[in-house]
């Protein structure tokens, strides 16, 4: 069974870092990008960028590049996104999700979500 | 900011028909780009609903379903039921951005 299990609950004070995961299981991890997309409170959602855990090739949204790091760790099929210094417009539920592209020049589509991790930014 | 426009709310009585529009631009859906569906149930995580403009995963009723033309997409529903209340989502590619989009998301109230 493929599983996306994100981990728990974060909140931290504006300025701090933070990195959350994602562990990939039931499938090949390296066989499938992994997305990450962002949900603000009451909001839609917000495709934030992806990475490729067989090279830890990345490419992000405009609107999230240089505010975000993707990285994995492909040798315990994880996945992680990072702050360097938190806003209070980081808080949100961000999820990860399996990439998976269509055919040939068709894009991708996200089959396989996490549970969500709610990042609260707060003094 | 979406670059994919949805109605923000849809209703219908149970059992009857409802659609939803996606509407992008020449560089996403007309372009030749693929759409898809998610549908999220309150307090949960997205759901792929339609994969490739009109594919359904296992496990999806085949009460949605989807449809693209040039530069939209829809998603129907037909025989709609109270489980079906939930926030609907187009995606796409976007080749000037370089990445994935989502639309503006529709909110489906069963009356």
């Amino acid at each position: 069974e493929v599983q996306l299990v994100q981990s728990g609950a974060e909140v931290k004070k504006p300025g701090e870092s933070l990195r959350i995961s994602c562990k990939g299981s039931g499938y090949s991890f390296t066989s499938y990008w992994i997305s990450w997309v962002r949900q603000m409170p009451g909001k839609g959602l917000e495709w934030m960028g992806r990475i490729d855990p067989s090279d830890s090739y990345t490419n992000y949204s405009p609107s999230f590049q240089g505010h975000v790091t993707i990285s994995a760790d492909k040798s315990i099929s994880t996945a992680y996104l990072q702050w360097s210094s938190l806003k209070a417009s980081d808080t949100a539920m961000y999820y990860c999700a399996r990439h998976v592209a269509v055919r040939a020049a068709a894009g991708y589509y996200d089959d396989y979500w996490g549970q969500g991790t709610l990042v609260t930014v707060s003094s | 900011q979406s670059v994919l426009t949805q109605p923000p709310s849809v209703s219908g009585a149970p059992g009857q028909r409802v659609t939803i529009s996606c509407t992008g631009s020449s560089s996403n859906i007309g372009a030749g780009y693929d759409v898809h569906w998610y549908q999220q149930l309150p307090g949960t995580a997205p759901k792929l609903l339609i994969y490739g403009n009109s594919n359904r995963p296992s496990g999806v009723p085949d009460r949605f379903s989807g449809s693209k033309s040039g530069t939209s997409a829809s998603l129907a529903i037909t025989g709609l039921q109270a489980e079906d209340e939930a926030d609907y989502y187009c995606q796409s590619y976007d080749s000037s951005l370089s990445g994935g989009v989502f639309g503006t998301g529709t909110k489906v109230t069963v009356l």
